[in-house]
This record gives structure tokens, C-alpha cells and sequence, in this order.
């Protein structure tokens, strides 16, 4: 598709699980970035790849998140033993660098029982 | 450190009136603004990107300004309709070096038919 794609749309889990959000960018576009959106907030930054490196890890919580981008292009969001503070939407978006402008999906929103 | 404020926090017009939503900043020192429409349960849409030596961008009815010096943007929009109704949220990025947008906890603007 063209735009940035992230699955699943929809995650409901228990405390105490391990989960994987996935995001697929807009082709050619060599940033990416992990923000997460709580009720009535705005985004918060967690992370920020360039190519296959994390460039900025600096907004990632704790050490139970973690996120990969192994070829360059699809990235996935980790949560190990997930706590009900970690319920929110999670967004992806994807730029081209020089131009600051960023695409954003359309987010997974985690729910932890 | 970076802080976004968006007054009002909603907003009710009828249809076709003319309306500004406002973003103020605390560090002028940044490299672009961006103005994001978001319906609700869905990802962010880009409206504009005004870099930080433009004054302004147009799309439409919409018409965003940017005034660094004084830490303030404005997003006009034209001839409402109800289909404008949204959250609009407006975003910053230092640059020189980071990577983080930094977001405002958005406008909720409901337009009355």
C-alpha cells in the first residue's frame, strides 16, 4: 500500500505477556519513529530509526521496551511483561529525513487486562 | 525542554464559519511545525509543514502560520464544514540533531451542520 501500515490494529493481552506491535513504512522512506498516544494526550516520541540503527532510543520508558528494524524497512515494537500503564495507542510514521515531514499510521491500540 | 500548548482544548462552530486554532511553543529555536488532523480511533493525518523560515503554508481552506520569534502558529480554516470535525494537533521538531516531534494535546473541533 502507500502509506505506512502498522498491524495489529487492535491488541488485547494480559499483564504479564509479551507483545509485538508491527510497522510496515512507506517505501523509500528511511526514518522511522515509534510514538505512543495516551486518552486525551498527544503523541509521546519513543524512538527513531535511521536505516537499520536506532538513531534515538531516548523516549523508550523502561528497559521492557525495545524495538527492532533488522532489514531497514518493516519494524517491530517489543513489550516484555506488559503492565496496564502500557495501554495506549501505538503510532508509527515513517519520513524522509530532509524533509522533517512525517506519515503516520493509522496506530495499534494495546489494551493490558 | 520543548513544551506545546493548543488553546482551546475544543471548540463548537456551525457550518461555514471562518475559525483560527491556535499552538504556542516555548523554544523558538526549532526546524519546522506541522499541523495533523486525527478522527477519532485513527492514526494522524499531515495537513501542512511550515519550516521555520516560512511565515506560511496554504492547502485548501486551510492556511497555517508560523511566527518563530514568538513561539506561536495558527491554523485558519476557511468555509468549516462538518466534515472538519476532528482533533487537530500541532507538532514541533528542533532538528540539529533531534529527531523528536514534540506534540500539543490538540484542538477538538466539532463543526454543527
Amino acid at each position: 500500500g502507500a502509506g505506512v501500515s502498522q498491524t495489529p490494529s487492535n491488541k488485547v493481552t494480559e499483564k504479564g505477556k509479551y507483545v509485538e506491535l508491527r510497522c510496515d513504512p512507506i517505501s523509500g522512506h528511511t526514518a522511522l519513529y515509534w510514538y505512543r498516544q495516551s486518552l486525551g494526550q498527544g503523541p509521546e516520541f519513543l524512538i527513531y530509526f535511521q536505516g537499520t540503527g536506532a538513531a534515538d532510543d531516548s523516549g523508550l520508558p523502561n528497559d521492557r521496551f525495545f524495538a527492532v528494524r533488522p532489514e531497514g524497512s518493516v519494524s517491530t515494537l517489543k513489550i516484555q511483561r506488559t503492565e496496564r500503564g502500557d495501554s495506549a495507542v501505538y503510532l508509527c510514521a515513517s519520513s524522509l529525513l530532509n524533509t522533517g515531514e512525517l506519515f503516520f499510521g493509522e496506530g495499534s491500540r494495546l489494551t493490558v487486562l | 525542554k520543548q513544551e506545546v500548548t493548543q488553546i482551546p482544548a475544543a471548540l463548537s462552530v456551525p457550518e461555514g464559519e471562518n475559525l483560527v486554532l491556535n499552538c504556542s511553543f516555548t523554544d523558538s529555536a526549532i526546524y519546522n511545525l506541522q499541523w495533523f488532523r486525527q478522527d477519532p480511533g485513527k492514526g494522524l493525518t499531515s495537513l501542512l509543514l511550515i519550516q521555520s523560515s516560512q511565515r506560511e503554508q496554504t492547502s485548501g481552506r486551510l492556511n497555517a502560520s508560523l511566527d518563530k520569534s514568538s513561539g506561536r502558529s495558527t491554523l485558519y480554516i476557511a468555509a468549516s464544514q462538518p466534515g472538519d470535525s476532528a482533533t487537530y494537533l500541532c507538532a514541533v521538531w528542533a532538528g540539529a540533531g533531534s529527531y523528536q516531534l514534540t506534540f500539543g494535546k490538540g484542538t477538538k473541533l466539532s463543526v454543527i451542520p
